[in-house]
């Protein structure tokens, strides 16, 4: 069984400051690590799918990385913007399902 | 717009009633994975098939079953309801079973009165 923890549960960021928040997981049995934004009243839309320890991903001002030996990955984001509002969800592929964590719900502040 | 499509988007019904949710995949993907979202809870797989064929289980249900058709459009049924079968319903569909980006679609919210 994956075991996926996400931290912190919530969190508010004022506009225009940069934030992170972390993934943690005990085993690194898994074939991919996920990161999914889910905003309000919409559906979850992937960010990154990462696979080998020292992964690093950019999309724009967010970026991520996995480090498969110490058990995180971490969602960075640079200079927030309103529309980075969501709840940023961190996922495990193994076994042919993803086993989700329960999310950081990020609110900016304008 | 993600590709997947899902229907309904609302469904109400009663305690031990039958639904059937349907879920269209992104054009190619052959992929396609059913989740529940509860009140509280994040999201639980349920079923995934690829290709036609039955990959993976999670929690799911014995009052609950799930197909790929040849098409690869995919429908999960959920029998004899209760009201805590109350949640939003997602289908993702992914191009391989690799554990590549899954692309969801707009969920069905169903309601059990």
């Amino acid at each position: 069984i994956l075991n996926v923890e996400q931290s912190p549960q919530s969190l508010h960021v004022q506009e225009g400051d940069s934030t992170n928040f972390t993934c943690s997981f005990p085993s690194s049995n898994f074939y991919a690590l996920h990161w999914y934004r889910w905003e309000t009243a919409k559906s979850p839309e992937a960010l990154f799918v990462m696979t080998l320890n020292g992964d690093e991903k950019k999309k724009g001002r967010i970026s991520a990385t996995l480090n498969t030996k110490e058990g995180y990955s971490y969602l960075y984001i640079k200079g927030s913007q309103p529309e980075d509002s969501a709840t940023y969800l961190c996922a495990l592929f193994g076994n042919e399902k993803l086993t989700f964590g329960t999310g950081t719900r990020l609110t900016i502040i304008p | 717009d993600s590709g997947v499509t899902q229907t309904p988007k609302h469904l109400i019904t009663a305690t031990g009633q039958r639904v059937t949710l349907r879920c269209s995949p992104r054009s190619g993907d052959l992929s396609v994975y059913w989740y529940q979202q509860s009140l509280d809870q994040g999201l639980q797989f349920l079923i995934q098939y690829y290709n036609g064929e039955e990959r993976a289980k999670g929690n799911i249900l014995e009052r609950f079953s799930a197909q790929q058709f040849p098409d690869l459009h995919s429908e999960l049924n959920l029998s004899s309801l209760e009201l805590g079968d109350s949640a939003l319903y997602f289908c993702a569909s992914s191009s391989s079973d690799l554990g590549n980006e899954q692309f969801f679609g707009p969920g069905t919210r169903l309601t059990v009165l």
